[in-house]
């Protein structure tokens, strides 16, 4: 597709429930980000994917968070036992270089 | 420790004003400076910067960068109402791939 497809837009979990969020990077996009943003404020990276392969995962809470980038599906990105602290918008990314990249219009979750 | 650094935090201008967004930063190795715009959602890419003193231009819009002195400007002329926005700076670097966003800037335009 022309743009980057974040899915579900909202997800809302008791605290300790799983959380799966979804990305469909731009066709012919070979690279893949995650980026958790918590109330506004800075863009925290996650995890970042060259086609399935994990690039860069130094932002990621390796206890609780996974994702995946499997051939002919969207990316995920989970959350086991989420928190409340776990409460953010989380943006995926997808870019041809590993420069420039095109954000989704992200999944809020929120942990009650 | 990586960080980036935007200022002002907030600004409220009227329709017409010119307005300076500063980004500093302070990182290893580093690459590249990008501005982004985010309205209500995505981030909507404006510039990528690598060299200093060359200014990136695009409609009102302009960008330059100063790799002595670690920080970058983005400027924007005869500023109208549909410019209001969060103004993202990031920083990359030379290895792995991830940006280093600072915490914006919010920009109001008042009619």
């Amino acid at each position: 597709g022309e743009e980057v497809a974040q899915t579900p837009k909202h997800l809302v979990r008791g605290e300790g429930q799983k959380a799966k969020l979804y990305c469909a990077p731009i066709k012919g996009h070979s690279y893949v980000f995650w980026y958790q943003q918590v109330l506004k404020n800075e863009f925290k990276f996650l995890i970042s994917f060259q086609n399935e392969n994990v690039f860069d995962e130094t932002g990621m809470p390796k206890e609780r968070f996974s994702a995946k980038c499997l051939p002919n599906s969207p990316c995920s990105l989970e959350i086991q036992a989420t928190k409340l602290e776990d409460s953010a918008v989380y943006f995926c990314a997808s870019s041809q270089s590993r420069w420039e990249l095109f954000f989704g219009e992200g999944s809020r979750l929120t942990v009650l | 420790e990586d960080k980036v650094v935007q200022s002002p935090l907030s600004l409220v201008v009227h329709e017409g004003d010119t307005v300076t967004l500063n980004c500093s930063y302070e990182v290893t190795n580093f690459r590249s400076l990008l501005w982004y715009k985010q309205e209500k959602k995505a981030p909507t890419f404006l510039f990528m910067l690598t060299s200093s003193g060359i200014e990136k231009k695009s409609g009102r819009l302009s960008s330059i960068l100063d790799k002595k002195e670690l920080f970058s400007i983005l400027n924007i002329t005869a500023t109208q109402t549909g410019d209001s926005a969060v103004y993202l700076c990031a920083v990359t670097m030379e290895y792995g791939n991830k940006l280093v966003f600072g915490a914006g800037t919010i920009l109001r335009v008042k009619s």
